[in-house]
């Protein structure tokens, strides 16, 4: 098993370009996650999904839109980049107690 | 508002000494206690864990301690690795399975 996916692993995007990041996971876990990580601020949650259809808010979700796109899938979307969005992002999935996280996209917006 | 603090940003320890990583909350109502660790260009992964209504854990070399009424939480490593150098995340959960998670500490095993 892959465990929890994502891609890309690095990308720079300019001010106000647009992309998606990629997660998914082969564990038939419900629940989904996305999470930023930035320097002294330990793991933020943006958005997460309790079950395939459903999506709901976390702590820092502006400037972002999620899609569930099935059970496996889990994107995350900037529409138009911003520098304060450089961050590593962390997708993880969990049927429990216990999330499950992904390696990890490193972006830098300049 | 952090509702998880891990005040100590490093810690640095001899090789088969004790690692003590401190944890503070501020949420009387967290059902669960979790540690991660991280190892650089990696995602974290589950250490171990503690339910609210227990104020110990213990997993081979690891030991959770749960203090409620200090709101604060430690744990322990004995005797520590050179493996175990990594980023420690103390994370809190509430009962929709929605984790806080705190600033993390670098622990270094010195050989």
């Amino acid at each position: 098993n892959a465990g929890v996916t994502q891609t890309p692993k690095f990308q720079v995007l300019k001010t106000g370009q647009s992309m998606t990041l990629q997660c998914a996971q082969d564990m038939n876990h419900n629940s989904m996650y996305w999470y930023r990580q930035d320097p002294g601020m330990g793991l933020r949650l943006i958005y997460y999904s309790a079950s395939e259809g459903t999506t709901d808010k976390g702590e820092v979700p502006n400037g972002y839109n999620v899609s569930r796109l099935n059970k496996r899938e889990f994107s995350l979307r900037l529409e138009s980049a911003a520098p304060s969005q450089t961050s590593v992002y962390f997708c993880a999935s969990s049927d429990g107690l216990e999330q499950f996280f992904g390696p990890g996209t490193r972006l830098t917006v300049l | 508002d952090q509702q998880v603090k891990q005040n100590s940003p490093s810690l640095s320890v001899q090789e088969g000494r004790i690692s003590i990583l401190n944890c503070d909350y501020t949420n009387s109502m967290f059902d669960y206690f979790l540690w991660y660790k991280k190892y650089p260009a990696e995602g974290p992964t589950f250490l171990i864990s503690i339910s609210s209504i227990k104020d110990k854990n213990e997993d081979g070399r690891f030991t959770v301690f749960l203090n409620k009424s200090a709101k604060h939480l430690s744990l322990h490593i004995v005797p520590s690795q050179p493996g175990d150098s990594a980023v420690y995340f103390c994370a809190a959960l509430l009962n929709d399975y929605k984790l806080s998670f705190g600033a993390g500490t670098t622990v270094t095993v010195r050989a």
